[in-house]
């Protein structure tokens, strides 16, 4: 049972243009929602998050979108770099910790130069 | 660099073997984490520690245990190994628990079953 789902194995976005990961989740319990960011032979890197008590969260070129109705979270990167190409993963918990993270399966982000 | 250290980075058994996977936290981390990412897989969790005390199960395998030592290092052992065991395994770490709390992960120990 995947509770958290990215259903888009793969994007290619244009350098300089915005680029869109969607994520959807089932468990009303999560309430505290992370992207991570992994380069190939490396460990992922946490990039942003959100809680449920918001429903935007920003920080540089990344916003973080929530919406509790849906059940769904995007991540918006603006502008897309070269240097943004890599896997990421959306991962939630709940009662507001990182214990017992669960991951979507990930988005392998392109940026075309 | 995170400042997770996980060893090995590779390791290629045998069925039916055992063997052991290391974590060393970032310095003055409290909580380890242990996750397994299998081909085409999210990562899925299997084990928290916190000061040496487990904290959290995830789907670990009753094949699978882990302890945290009181230097905070932690092992991952795997035993009655399986070829659907061949998976990348992370290691995580963090230095409390609650909203706010990042957890950093090393580069994980690619674990190949023959």
């Amino acid at each position: 049972d995947q509770q958290v789902k990215q259903n888009s194995p793969s994007l290619s976005v244009q350098e300089g243009r915005i680029s869109i990961l969607n994520c959807d989740y089932t468990n009303s319990m999560f309430d505290y929602f992370l992207w991570y960011k992994k380069y190939p032979a490396e460990g992922p890197t946490f990039l942003i998050s959100i809680s449920s008590i918001k429903d935007k969260n920003e920080d540089g070129r990344f916003t973080v979108f929530l919406n509790k109705s849906a059940k769904h979270l995007s991540l918006h990167i603006v502008p897309s770099q070269p240097g943004d190409s890599a896997v990421y993963f959306c991962a939630a918990s709940a009662n507001f910790g990182n214990e017992k993270l669960t991951f979507g399966t990930g988005t392998r982000l392109t940026i075309i130069p | 660099d995170s400042g997770v250290t996980q060893t090995p980075k590779h390791l290629i058994t045998a069925t039916g073997q055992r063997v052991t996977l290391r974590c060393s936290p970032r310095s003055g981390d409290l909580s380890v984490y242990w996750y397994q990412q299998s081909l085409d897989q999210g990562l899925q969790f299997l084990i928290q520690y916190y000061n040496g005390e487990e904290r959290a199960k995830g789907n670990i395998l009753e094949r699978f245990s882990a302890q945290q030592f009181p230097d905070l290092h932690s092992e991952l052992n795997l035993s009655s190994l399986e070829l659907g065991d061949s998976a990348l395994y992370f290691c995580a770490s963090s230095a409390y628990r609650g909203l706010g709390n990042t957890i950093y992960f090393g580069e994980g120990s690619w674990l190949t079953v023959v």
